[in-house]
């Protein structure tokens, strides 16, 4: 079992619909949770971290945490082309970053 | 936060020779990281780089092949020695400040 997993997709949605990404991992002493978004040719950047079970909201981004479930998503509301990227899932083990393979979003006008 | 830059930005190489990549931050942080993304894959952490110590390498990564300095707080490099096709990827620099950054990184193609 891979260490933290993605649905590669493409997930595709239309402009303004919600699109939901979502990422499991199997390290239970994972503390810290992270998503960035990579554009094709460009480095990762930080779109929200979370370490708390529960809902964290950023704008329109939302990251959602269930530790008892070791499942973490993020929810994007009113999607726009300029979120057309790869989310990249990353979680904290034994003091380094572990990336999901990523979900390619494509988000269409 | 932290600005990182990296040279070069990209480069064609033979098979055989060896490519250094430098990594520059803009403020001394204590933690440094190098990262490998191959073609349509995730990152990949390769080591980390500690000053004044020889680096932490994961598993499937090795000195002779990835040898890495760390002379102060702000610099890097990573060697990829000895390349084949297999080394074309791209390398990241990556450092924690207030939280995790990443460098623009450096494209490597071999042939």
């Amino acid at each position: 079992q891979k260490e933290v997993e993605q649905n590669s997709g493409p997930l595709s949605v239309p402009e303004g619909a919600i699109a939901s990404l979502n990422c499991t991992y199997s390290d239970r002493g994972s503390q810290s949770f992270f998503w960035y978004r990579q554009y094709s040719g460009k480095s990762p950047e930080l779109i929200m971290f979370i370490y708390s079970n529960g809902d964290k909201e950023d704008g329109r981004f939302t990251a959602q945490l269930n530790k008892a479930s070791q499942y973490v998503s993020l929810l994007i509301r009113d999607s726009q082309p300029s979120d057309s990227a790869t989310y990249l899932c990353a979680v904290t083990g034994f003091q380094k970053l572990v990336f999901g393979t990523g979900t390619r979003l494509l988000v269409s006008p | 936060s932290a600005v990182i830059s990296q040279k070069p930005s990209r480069d064609i190489c033979q098979r055989g020779t060896s490519l250094t990549i430098q990594c520059q931050v803009d403020s001394q942080v204590t933690m440094m990281f190098w990262y490998r993304q191959q073609p349509g894959q995730s990152l990949t952490l390769i080591a980390t780089a500690n000053q004044g110590s020889e680096a932490t390498y994961e598993s499937g990564f090795v000195i002779d092949k990835f040898p890495i300095s760390r002379p102060n707080l702000t610099f890097s490099t990573l060697t990829v020695s000895n390349m084949s096709p297999e080394d074309s990827s791209i390398y990241l620099c990556s450092v924690i400040a207030d939280t995790q950054y990443f460098g623009p990184g450096t494209r490597l193609t071999v042939l």
